[in-house]
């Protein structure tokens, strides 16, 4: 089944540098890479999220990189502002789910925006 | 306003005396998830449910149970609670088709303490 590493488990960025989170799949078949958010106390929400059939999308200060080949796709924060701080989680899939399709997360990022 | 909705958002009961978290979702999804959330161990999917009356094993099932005797709903079942299922719980539910409609919708989580 597929698997996916998130690296790393803890980030500390001072305000206003990039920060980088990188994870990694196993399963070649996966064909969507959502990132999710999660706030102190609060729900996981989706940040962002990118297909197969794209390289690179961006959203004002956030942009996702997926890199087929090697398996690993990355979320990129630039100019990090203190409510970026919060546990991102990666997820990888395949699009149409079918019985044997699970949403498998990493194991998330807390990352820390010091002032 | 879409949403999925769990019940209680806290709860402390004792080792062995039978619990029941309720989910349920207002967009008509056909996914549905349990997770639960640890520190250091991000989350872990306990079920998942493709539809109705299908119902299948994640990473964590041991001592939990579930049912989805309608689309909208997806309880999660503890027959005996033990202290070590002591934790964040989150249910999330997702539309299973292609390239739209991809987001997961988390519940707000129910965090429950067995003594």
């Amino acid at each position: 089944g597929e698997n996916v590493e998130q690296h790393p488990s803890t980030l500390s960025v001072q305000e206003g540098d990039s920060a980088v989170i990188k994870c990694t799949y196993s399963d070649s078949a996966s064909n969507y890479f959502p990132w999710y958010k999660q706030e102190l106390g609060k729900r996981p929400q989706l940040i962002i999220d990118i297909r197969s059939n794209v390289g690179e999308k961006k959203d004002q200060r956030i942009a996702v990189t997926l890199n087929k080949t090697a398996k690993h796709f990355s979320l990129h924060i630039t100019e990090t502002q203190p409510e970026d701080s919060a546990v991102y989680f990666c997820a990888a899939q395949f699009r149409p789910m079918n019985r044997d399709d699970k949403i498998i997360f990493g194991k998330g990022t807390r990352l820390h925006i010091l002032p | 306003e879409a949403q999925v909705t769990q019940n209680p958002r806290y709860l402390i009961t004792v080792t062995g005396k039978k619990l029941t978290v309720t989910c349920s979702q207002n967009m008509n999804h056909e996914y549905m998830s349990w997770y639960r959330q640890d520190p250091g161990l991000g989350l872990r999917q306990i079920y998942y449910s493709m539809n109705v009356e299908v119902t299948d094993k994640g990473d964590v099932p041991e001592g939990y149970k579930v049912s989805r005797k309608e689309k909208r709903n997806f309880p999660l079942i503890l027959e005996s609670p033990s202290p070590n299922q002591t934790s964040l719980y989150f249910c999330a539910s997702t539309y299973t088709g292609e390239m739209w409609n991809t987001e997961a919708f988390f519940g707000q989580g129910t965090r429950l303490t067995v003594v």
